[in-house]
């Protein structure tokens, strides 16, 4: 069993669209908990991250942690075409990242 | 955010080969730094972690003779795969480590990823 699942995907929105991302963990020492927005043959780049229960915004985007549940979810509001890409969700503990598989977004103008 | 370079952004080679990639943070210094491999459709996998001056810690089932590391400095860090065979190919990313202090969390900043082909 993977540390970290994440939702495969692919998501296909119309523009203007809310979109939920999750994720879900098994271990209980993830420390951090971070949200990386990847576009097709780049590097990820960080979006949010947060380190405590509860809701982190960011413009359109809000980070969501419920570490009872081992829960994480990336809500993007008024979604955009630019916001076309894939996102990874990450975890932190001891020194390194755990990575989900991430999920593949499109949005349709 | 922080700037991370890699180079080349891609290249071909054949079998038997070895190559290079080189991987600078722009406008920070980082003890620590990581190389990740990512096949298509699938996620980052951890390789191997460095810290400036010493050994790299390699994940199991990567090899550390044939995925050699130098963290020369604070703000480079090379990658060489030698004798690359086809399953070599893969896109490989370089992160470096940047340390928030107290109340904050390490950030990683990564670099834009080289795509390796070996024939």
């Amino acid at each position: 069993q993977k540390e970290v699942e994440q939702d495969p995907g692919p998501l296909s929105v119309p523009e203007g669209a809310i979109v939920s991302l999750n994720c879900t963990y098994s271990n209980s020492a993830f420390q951090y908990f971070m949200w990386y927005r990847q576009y097709s043959r780049k590097g990820p780049e960080l979006l949010m991250y947060t380190y405590s229960s509860g809701n982190k915004e960011d413009g359109r985007f809000t980070a969501q942690v419920d570490k009872s549940s081992k829960y994480i979810s990336l809500f993007i509001r008024d979604s955009q075409p630019s916001d076309s890409a894939t996102y990874l969700c990450a975890m932190w503990t001891a020194g390194k990242s755990t990575f989900g598989d991430g999920t593949t977004l499109t949005v349709k103008p | 955010g922080a700037v991370v370079s890699q180079h080349p952004s891609w290249v071909i080679c054949k079998s038997g080969t070895s190559v290079k990639i080189e991987c600078r943070s722009l406008d920070f210094q980082a003890t620590t730094m990581f190389w990740y491999r990512q096949f298509p459709k699938q996620s980052l996998m951890l390789m191997a972690t460095s810290n400036e001056g010493s050994k790299a810690t390699y994940e199991q089932g990567v090899e550390k003779d044939k995925f050699l590391i130098n963290h020369a400095s604070l703000t480079l860090s090379t990658l060489t795969v030698t004798s690359a065979h086809p399953e070599d190919s893969s896109f490989y990313i370089c992160s470096f480590l940047s340390r928030r202090g107290q109340g904050g969390a390490d950030t990683q900043y990564f670099g834009p990823g080289t795509r390796l082909t070996v024939l």
